[in-house]
């Protein structure tokens, strides 16, 4: 297993433009979580999944962006009609749904999505 | 509201003495607590925890100590190396794997 895959690792976008972002989980792991990063802080929490349902969303989370995992393996994160507030990084994280052995935390997080709203 | 708080964004050491980040919080059903490394243009890697019914948890190099009357919990990196040198950040949540609250995160230059 590779660990926790984005694609992609940059994105530049106008101002007004759609993006979308992909993350695929390890793939035993059943509960995949987006954050987002700017500088100066720490990762926020925006939505998380077990399987393909969604079970939280963040305030954060405006009603311009939207995330899925259809089947249950990847997610996309879709962000309409971008922002220069937009511009940040991106994380997916993916942890089973119980911990198996919390010694050895299984919450990984991917390289991240840096997205830049010029 | 934030929850889990670094007040030291940076901290400088010299190679060999002892690193130690601190980070408070104020949600008292946090139950579990982390720490994670970050390097530019990656992702966060996990490198220690501690359930809240532990004071001490140890791995190799890091200890990580909880005074959960205080709300507060510290990282010894013991002895600190040049590859340590990343951005820290102190974590928390609660129930188990739902989402997890970062704090602001600290900067470590150690310093060879």
């Amino acid at each position: 297993d590779t660990g926790v895959s984005q694609d992609p690792r940059h994105k530049i976008t106008k101002r007004g433009q759609n993006v979308t972002f992909r993350c695929d989980p390890i793939s035993e792991h059943n509960r995949l979580y987006w954050y987002r990063q700017t500088l100066g802080q720490g990762p926020e929490f925006l939505t998380y999944f077990q399987n393909e349902a969604q079970l939280e969303k963040s305030r954060l989370l405006s009603d311009r962006f939207s995330a899925e995992r259809p089947k249950g393996s990847f997610s996309t994160l879709e962000i309409q009609r971008t922002e220069q507030g937009d511009s940040a990084m991106y994380l997916c994280a993916s942890s089973p749904a119980t911990p198996l052995d919390r010694n050895t935390y299984g919450y990984t997080f991917g390289s991240g999505t840096r997205l830049t709203v010029v | 509201d934030q929850q889990v708080k670094q007040n030291s964004p940076s901290l400088s050491v010299q190679e060999g003495r002892i690193s130690i980040l601190n980070c408070d919080y104020t949600n008292s059903m946090f139950d579990y607590f982390l720490w994670y490394k970050k390097y530019p243009a990656e992702g966060p890697t996990f490198l220690i925890s501690i359930s809240s019914i532990k004071d001490k948890n140890e791995d190799g190099r890091f200890t990580v100590f909880l005074n959960k009357s205080a709300k507060h919990l510290s990282l010894h990196i013991v002895p600190s190396q040049p590859g340590d040198s990343a951005v820290y950040f102190c974590a928390a949540n609660s129930g188990g794997y739902q989402k997890v609250t970062f704090g602001t995160g600290t900067k470590l230059q150690v310093i060879p």
